[in-house]
């Protein structure tokens, strides 16, 4: 069965802080993997990652996959209370047209 | 403004009633997809619609019905549900079902069954 693993769950910083969030998986036909940030609602797009090693960066966010070792990381430099939010890690296969999401993790960012 | 847009924000429903929750996307794509957010666990996909011809249904309980009408509106038709229904409904859609493009979600139905 397919599975997304995200840690810490919850985790609370001050600002000025650099974090890193962590998904390991598992799927079967692994074709992309997705992070997005959900503050209120919406969860919104951050990165699609599909290569090994190819960091992708938006600001003072970045991230980037590791196909050989099954995980992602996401890095917050500078962490501001603006990115307190859950952020989801997702999953795509070629083997169903539904994302695997994990459970997200919760971040905080304390003034 | 997220391009998909769901009414309504809120929703207090007792176990009997019947109630709709609609899905409108702004962005010209095609495919549709039904989300449930829960506490503390991952998002399950519920429903998707391709081209308004549904795809997928995740084994949802029939007092869930999905109706979507063409590729830029989606409904979830509620009936009968539980207390342990009450979460956040998502509605998300994408450019081409299986073309890799990322989902574009709307702010969610906060359910509660009472």
């Amino acid at each position: 069965e397919d599975k997304v693993v995200q840690s810490p769950l919850s985790l609370v910083v001050h600002e000025g802080d650099t974090v890193t969030l962590n998904c390991s998986y598992e799927v079967t036909n692994f074709r992309s993997l997705l992070w997005y940030k959900q503050e209120k609602k919406a969860p919104t797009f951050l990165f699609m990652l599909t290569s090994s090693g190819i960091e992708k960066k938006s600001g003072r966010l970045s991230s980037i996959l590791d196909k050989k070792e099954l995980f992602s990381i996401l890095n917050i430099t500078a962490t501001q209370t603006g990115d307190s939010a859950i952020y989801l890690c997702a999953v795509d296969s070629n083997s169903g047209y539904a994302l695997n999401f994990g459970k997200g993790t919760s971040l905080l960012v304390t003034p | 403004e997220t391009g998909v847009t769901q009414t309504p924000r809120h929703l207090v429903m007792g176990m009997t009633n019947k109630k709709s929750l609609k899905c409108e996307q702004h962005l010209g794509h095609n495919a549709m997809y039904w989300y449930k957010q829960s506490a503390k666990k991952p998002l399950e996909l519920m429903f998707v619609y391709n081209f308004k011809e549904q795809t997928e249904n995740n084994s949802v309980p029939s007092r869930f019905s999905p109706e979507c009408p063409n590729s830029s509106h989606l409904f979830l038709h509620l009936h009968t549900l539980q207390p342990e229904d009450s979460a956040l409904y998502l509605c998300a859609s994408s450019q081409v079902l299986g073309d890799n493009s990322p989902l574009h979600f709307g702010n969610g139905t906060r359910l509660t069954v009472t």
